[in-house]
């Protein structure tokens, strides 16, 4: 079993509705979680970053972390066809880039 | 420059050659990491470099792959004796110190071994 799981997709949806993501995971240490966006062809992007436990929000995004379920989830309110990406979520125990475990990343796909 | 540079954006190799990948991370960012992403999967960790301390080598999946990094600039991560199962994308990326794990990456290098 994977440390981080994450439903591949792919994730249709219409312009304008809500988007949910989300990760689960299995190591209790983790304290430190990400979602990345990656367009085609591209690296990934920093989208949010959160430490612990509880929900953050910036302009349409709204991440939010469950460590007793050892669940996060990513909402992209009022989509755009250019949210349409590749979304991964990542963590990590400490605060160090190569300690980061990656989920697979789930495809979006925002349609006008 | 303004972001992680990396080059070739794509490589096609035969089975059995060496390749060298090269990254220009952002100008300041001390910390520098080599990821592989295999089709439809997560990053995998590689390699870590920051500064003059001894690279952290845990991710390499092999003694096939090697990392070198010119102080606080360029790195080239070489595969020899490429296999078919090396083909992903290498993606590079810096950050401005090593106690974070916010990332900015390169748009990668695109391997495919014949």
């Amino acid at each position: 079993q994977k440390e981080v799981e994450q439903d591949p997709g792919p994730l249709s949806v219409p312009e304008g509705a809500i988007v949910s993501l989300n990760c689960t995971y299995s190591n209790s240490a983790f304290q430190y979680f990400m979602w990345y966006r990656q367009y085609s062809r591209k690296g990934p992007e920093l989208l949010m970053y959160t430490y612990s436990s509880g929900n953050k929000e910036d302009g349409r995004f709204t991440a939010q972390v469950d460590k007793s379920s050892k669940y996060i989830s990513l909402f992209i309110r009022d989509s755009q066809p250019s949210d349409s990406a590749t979304y991964l979520c990542a963590m990590s125990a400490v605060a160090a880039g190569n300690k980061l475990t990656f989920g697979g990343g789930t495809r979006v796909l925002v349609k006008p | 420059g303004a972001g992680v540079s990396q080059s070739p954006s794509n490589k096609v190799t035969e089975k059995g050659k060496d390749v060298e990948l090269r990254c220009d991370p952002i100008s300041g960012h001390t910390a520098l990491y080599w990821y592989r992403q295999r089709l439809g999967q997560g990053l995998e960790f590689l390699i870590y470099f920051q500064g003059n301390s001894a690279p952290d080598k845990s991710g390499l999946p092999s003694d096939r792959f090697s990392a070198e990094r010119t102080g606080e600039s360029v790195s080239t991560l070489t595969i020899q004796r490429t296999q078919q199962e090396d083909s992903a994308v290498y993606l590079c990326a810096s950050s401005l110190n090593p106690g974070t794990e916010k990332l900015f990456f390169g748009s990668g290098t695109q391997l495919s071994v014949l």
